[in-house]
């Protein structure tokens, strides 16, 4: 079965960087585009970034735009999410999400998640 | 960017009760449409996509219709494991936008 493991969160400075993982297991991991989804305490979902299977795109939300990088190591069967210049407005559990792709021009939807890691910006 | 807007926020019915959400997006999105249910302190999970399809063993309680800019979830018949908050999302392109969410309560 699908497993997705985040890992790497923790609490960090205003203005640090911080690096999430999700190691994926149960499926073909580069065969598939992966997301990463936040949720603040107490508030809504808010998409974050995704990544193509094959690395070739890769998109972000306006409000991580330039300071977050997605990326992917297939031999490793993990996704990365490289977080810098982080800010209060960054604490959030942070999901990862496997994609079930139906178009050709990335149309999905999130068929499985993992637990969840929660980062925390503080002084 | 499309928004996706839903209502009510939140909502309490009683158990057999039928409910139903609303989620319009400002733009139409090819009913590219999918529902997640979060029940209080669990990860998202996914029940409807392409606005009416069941994920694999989500209970036929739940239902999903619409088209174009407006879309439904509806429970024909609330139950007490129902309690969790709903979102919807558009997937057509990116930014991929969830709705705000609707809490579902049991009186």
């Amino acid at each position: 079965q699908v497993q997705l493991v985040e890992s790497g969160g923790g609490m960090v400075q205003p203005g640090r960087s911080l690096r999430l993982s999700c190691a994926a297991s149960g499926f073909r991991f580069s065969s598939y585009g992966m997301h990463w989804v936040r949720q603040a305490p107490g508030k809504g979902l808010e998409w974050v970034a995704v990544i193509a299977y094959d690395a070739s795109k890769k998109y972000y939300a306006d409000s991580v735009k330039g300071r977050f990088t997605i990326s992917r190591d297939d031999s490793k069967n993990t996704l990365h999410l490289q977080m810098d210049s982080l800010g209060a407005d960054d604490t959030a559990v942070y999901y990862c999400a496997k994609e079930r792709l139906v178009g050709i021009n990335m149309e999905s939807y999130f068929d499985n998640w993992g637990q969840g890691t929660l980062v925390t910006v503080s002084s | 960017d499309i928004q996706m807007t839903q209502s009510p926020s939140s909502l309490s019915a009683s158990v057999g009760d039928r409910v139903t959400v609303t989620c319009r997006a400002s733009q139409a999105i090819n009913n590219y449409l999918a529902w997640y249910q979060q029940k209080p302190g669990k990860v998202p999970k996914l029940l409807i996509y392409a606005v009416s399809t069941l994920q694999s063993g989500v209970p036929s309680r739940f239902s999903g219709s619409g088209s174009g800019t407006v879309f439904t979830l509806t429970i024909s018949s609330l139950q007490p494991e129902d309690v969790a908050t709903y979102y919807c999302q558009k997937y057509n392109s990116a930014p991929w936008t969830f709705g705000q969410g609707t809490k579902v309560e049991v009186k």
